[in-house]
């Protein structure tokens, strides 16, 4: 069974402060890693995709991946209110269905 | 680039009756549509793989015989929830791998359909 772990939170910083949210993966024959953003009752929305280890940067946000740990996290800098979401993390071979973990809600105050 | 619509975003049925969602990807092809469900506070539950021009893939648990899916051309796919129970209720997305490019692998979702079975 492939998995995909992450913590559910909810995950409380202040505004300005560095978020931090982790995930772990069960199949060792992931290609792909992604990022997802939810706001309630709306649909994921891509945010970082990572193919490589090592680290990948887009604005605020930073993703890590190791695949030798099996392990994915995404930073995101200077959180602002609007970051207040729950970030799911998925994984995939190529071309095929993503594999989502259960989210981890993140809550921004200001 | 890369938008994914469904249509429609809301819809309430009776029980018994039957309901589609469409799927389309706009600016793109896509060979390759994913169905999802998601009940409330809950992750996405993959339902299905639609390759266009052959029959859907089902994960295990998902009656193909009530979720009907046809991908008859490279920018639509249909869901169709034949005799719609209140069970059935819940938001149904749709996501689509843009065939070819430098973004090969990433899914695009749709912006989901609330289905209410009343």
């Amino acid at each position: 069974q492939k998995e995909v772990e992450q913590n559910s939170g909810p995950l409380s910083v202040p505004e300005g402060a560095i978020a931090s949210l982790n995930c772990t993966y069960s199949d060792r024959g992931s290609q792909s890693f992604f990022w997802y953003r939810q706001y309630s009752g709306k649909s994921p929305e891509l945010i970082m995709s990572i193919y490589s280890n090592g680290d990948k940067e887009d604005g605020r946000f930073t993703a890590q991946l190791n695949k030798a740990s099996q392990y994915v996290s995404l930073l995101i800098r200077d959180s602002q209110p609007s970051d207040s979401a729950t970030y799911l993390c998925a994984v995939n071979q190529a071309g095929t269905a993503l594999i989502f973990g259960k989210g981890t809600t993140l809550s921004v105050s200001s | 680039g890369a938008v994914v619509s469904q249509h429609p975003s809301w819809v309430i049925c009776k029980s018994g009756t039957s309901v589609k969602i469409e799927c389309r990807s706009l600016d793109f092809q896509a060979t390759t549509m994913f169905w999802y469900r998601q009940f409330p506070k809950q992750s996405l539950m993959l339902m299905a793989t639609s390759n266009e021009g052959s029959k859907a893939t089902y994960e295990q648990g998902v009656e193909k015989d009530k979720f009907l899916i046809n991908h008859a051309s490279l920018t639509l796919s249909t869901l169709t929830v034949t005799s719609a129970h209140p069970e059935d209720s819940s938001f149904y997305i749709c996501s689509a791998i843009a065939s070819g490019g430098a973004v090969l692998y990433e899914q695009y979702f749709g912006p989901g359909t609330r289905l209410t079975v009343t």
